[in-house]
């Protein structure tokens, strides 16, 4: 079983709409949870981290659900350039390494 | 936050040669590491580089194929040695601050041919 999976999508929408998506880990010992977005051909950015509480950035809300071990990401108003791939990451408190998940590509149209 | 320059940012290489990317980081960081970036998946980690020691290799990676250098906290380098067609990938470089988020270079995308 994969340490972090993700629904490869893709998810396509139109501008303006809602897309939400979710993400598994496999370790109940995780601890720091980081939604990354890629764009083609270029390197991972940090979208967001993801707080037990749950947090919003503008139209990005993330939310943390530790009983069934998954993280979600939910774009409200989406934009054309909202268009990429969505990387779901983990870490252990323990250990500094993180576990990409594949990545959820989200595409919007005009 | 941190800032990371890599290079070279791609490269066409001949089959038995040998590749060394650099990352070079703007501020003293805890960890670095490398990754390895195949078109359409995600990102696998070939190691963790440790300044002033051996890297910790990942299974499925070895230091004679790829060894790493990291002299200081702010800079490492990775070889990729004796490259076959199969060695064609993105090689990406990532610091972290502690257990914060992970920083990333631009990528060198490598062919092999």
């Amino acid at each position: 079983r994969k340490e972090v999976e993700q629904d490869p999508g893709p998810f396509n929408v139109p501008e303006g709409a809602t897309v939400a998506f979710n993400c598994t880990y496999s370790n109940s010992a995780s601890q720091s949870f980081f939604w990354y977005r890629q764009d083609c051909r270029k390197e991972p950015k940090l979208l967001m981290s993801v707080y037990s509480s749950g947090n919003e950035d503008g139209r990005f809300t993330a939310q943390l659900n530790r009983a069934s071990q998954y993280i979600s990401l939910l774009i409200r108003d989406s934009k054309l350039s909202d268009s990429a791939t969505y990387l779901c990451v983990v870490n252990m408190l323990d250990d500094y390494k993180l576990s990409f998940g594949a990545g959820t590509t989200v595409t919007v149209r005009a | 936050s941190a800032v990371i320059s890599q290079k070279p940012s791609r490269d066409i290489c001949q089959r038995g040669t040998s590749l060394t990317i650099q990352c070079q980081v703007d501020s003293q960081v805890t960890m670095m590491f490398w990754y390895r970036q195949q078109p359409g998946q995600s990102l696998t980690l070939i190691a963790t580089a440790n300044q002033g020691s051996e890297a910790t290799y990942e299974s499925g990676f070895v230091i004679d194929k790829f060894p790493i250098s990291r002299p200081n906290l702010t800079f490492s380098t990775l070889t990729v040695s004796n490259m076959s067609p199969e060695d064609s990938s993105i090689y990406l470089c990532s610091a972290r601050l502690g257990n914060t988020e992970a920083f990333f270079g631009q990528g060198t995308r490598l062919t092999v041919v």
